[in-house]
């Protein structure tokens, strides 16, 4: 079964500066895909940024990108220029490419403190 | 486009009750996939339905079922409450059941008490 680990329960920047939430997985399949979804206080999931595992590059979502490092199964996620509206828990999913269907398997999350 | 609607946002509910919450998906998804959130256990998988059928269950009791309707709308049930089984209930529709770049949107959850 695959594992999603977030180790930063909690995290704070000061707007206008660079964070980085860290994300590692286990995994014994070589296919998945990855995302960062954000939860603000009004609970609705919303995804932040994805990455497909067989790609090398890692993506990028205007402010958002991702570290991807498939040997060392890493996966973090920087969020440029904080904005006070990126206040929210973060949550690491992991989505098996080989079995079917959108199950997600989710980290416990970090909340992300944005100070003004 | 109408997002992924849930019903209702809260609930309170007695133990040993039954509870049926209701989700309808984005207009064309046809994957609809439940979740529990809890402090204490974080977002589990619930299950997923596509076309009608439960394609994939997560290590829920057999007290949590669900079922999808020919209009994807999805219900899930929870027979026989515990006070464990107060969480945020959240549902998330894709498009298929399985392609690739399919992006689960979530709604807004429904929030079970149970006292």
């Amino acid at each position: 079964a695959q594992t999603v680990t977030q180790s930063q329960p909690e995290m704070s920047v000061q707007e206008a500066e660079t964070v980085t939430l860290s994300c590692t997985y286990d995994t014994s399949e070589s296919d998945y895909y990855l995302f960062w979804y954000k939860q603000p206080p009004s609970r609705q999931m919303i995804l932040v940024i994805r990455q497909e595992a067989y790609k090398q590059q890692n993506a990028t979502e205007n402010r958002f990108s991702v570290n991807f490092q498939k040997a060392a199964k890493s996966f973090s996620l920087k969020i440029s220029d904080s904005q006070l509206g990126d206040a929210a828990m973060y949550f690491c999913a992991y989505r098996s490419a080989e079995e079917y269907g959108n199950k997600l398997v989710f980290g416990a999350g970090t909340i992300l403190r944005v100070k003004s | 486009k109408a997002g992924v609607t849930q019903t209702p946002r809260y609930l309170i509910k007695t133990r040993g009750q039954q509870v049926t919450l209701s989700c309808s998906p984005i207009s064309g998804h046809r994957s609809v996939s439940w979740y529990q959130q809890t402090p204490g256990q974080g977002l589990q998988f619930l299950f997923e339905y596509f076309s009608e059928t439960q394609r994939n269950k997560g290590n829920f009791p057999g007290r949590f079922s669900g079922r999808q309707f020919s209009n994807s709308r999805s219900e899930m049930n929870v027979s026989t409450l515990e006070l464990g089984d107060s969480a945020l209930y959240l549902c998330a529709s894709s498009l298929r059941g399985q392609i690739m770049n399919t992006e689960a949107f979530f709604g807004q959850g429904t929030r079970l008490t149970v006292v």
